[in-house]
């Protein structure tokens, strides 16, 4: 989608490595989601930010979103080879109708491991 | 507990096809998505169920393109007549969302790849 910008678009780290990829919106966000898709498969949920300036982390992995709810942040510390794929934000921009609520995601970093 | 349910995984067939896409929702989850997927244009929407009833069909693509909840927890994906520019991933996901109550995320099917020859 070109309304959420990802970067980089690829990643390539040797194993053990910290790095970061960007979701970046021109719009303020209502939320923030983070998913991992693997090649052939579907998208995993990995975290759901909603509050500016709010960061959360599961094992290795921390996304921050920024006070001004434009940008978030995925940093990946000691990367692991399992840590590959692409990794994808989808941005809730409060539209909704009844209670369901409409996701337009990123196109993507897809990150590669070397062990 | 099982997640959400895709069927088939893969489909090839000729141009002009029927095709037919199915979804099961998890247990309890009351919105329903249908996404397509390609290198092109990334994931995209098409549409989304709430209860099921459609709220917003903007994206599908054009008439070929149907979508139905014929109950709570299944949802089907038509295209008829196929096309070659139809081929892509095929996704849903579902969640559980009540008015008013914190918004949950979307889980997503492993996909359908669709390749119309």
């Amino acid at each position: 989608s070109q309304e959420l910008e990802q970067s980089p678009q690829s990643l390539i780290v040797q194993e053990g490595k910290n790095l970061t990829i960007n979701c970046t919106s021109s719009k303020t966000l209502y939320g923030l989601y983070w998913y991992k898709q693997k090649y052939g498969e579907g998208l995993i949920f990995l975290m759901m930010l909603q509050k500016g300036g709010e960061e959360k982390s599961h094992e290795k992995i921390t996304a921050k979103l920024d006070e001004k709810k434009q940008q978030s942040s995925l940093h990946i510390t000691a990367s692991h080879p399992s840590h590959a794929g692409t990794y994808l934000c989808g941005a809730d921009r409060g539209r909704s109708s009844g209670s369901a609520r409409q996701l337009t995601f990123g196109s993507g970093t897809q990150l590669t491991v070397l062990p | 507990d099982a997640g959400v349910i895709q069927s088939p995984r893969h489909e090839v067939t000729e141009m002009g096809q029927e095709v037919t896409l199915r979804c099961k929702l998890i247990s309890g989850h009351n919105s329903l998505f249908w996404y397509r997927q390609t290198m092109m244009r990334g994931l995209e929407l098409l549409i989304y169920f709430n209860n099921n009833v459609p709220i917003d069909d903007s994206g599908m693509p054009e008439d070929r393109f149907s979508a139905k909840m014929p109950n709570a927890s299944f949802s089907t994906l038509k295209i008829q007549p196929s096309e070659p520019r139809d081929s892509a991933v095929y996704f849903c996901a579902s969640s559980f969302n009540i008015q008013g109550a914190r918004y949950q995320p979307q889980h997503f099917g492993d996909g359908t790849r669709l390749s119309i020859l």
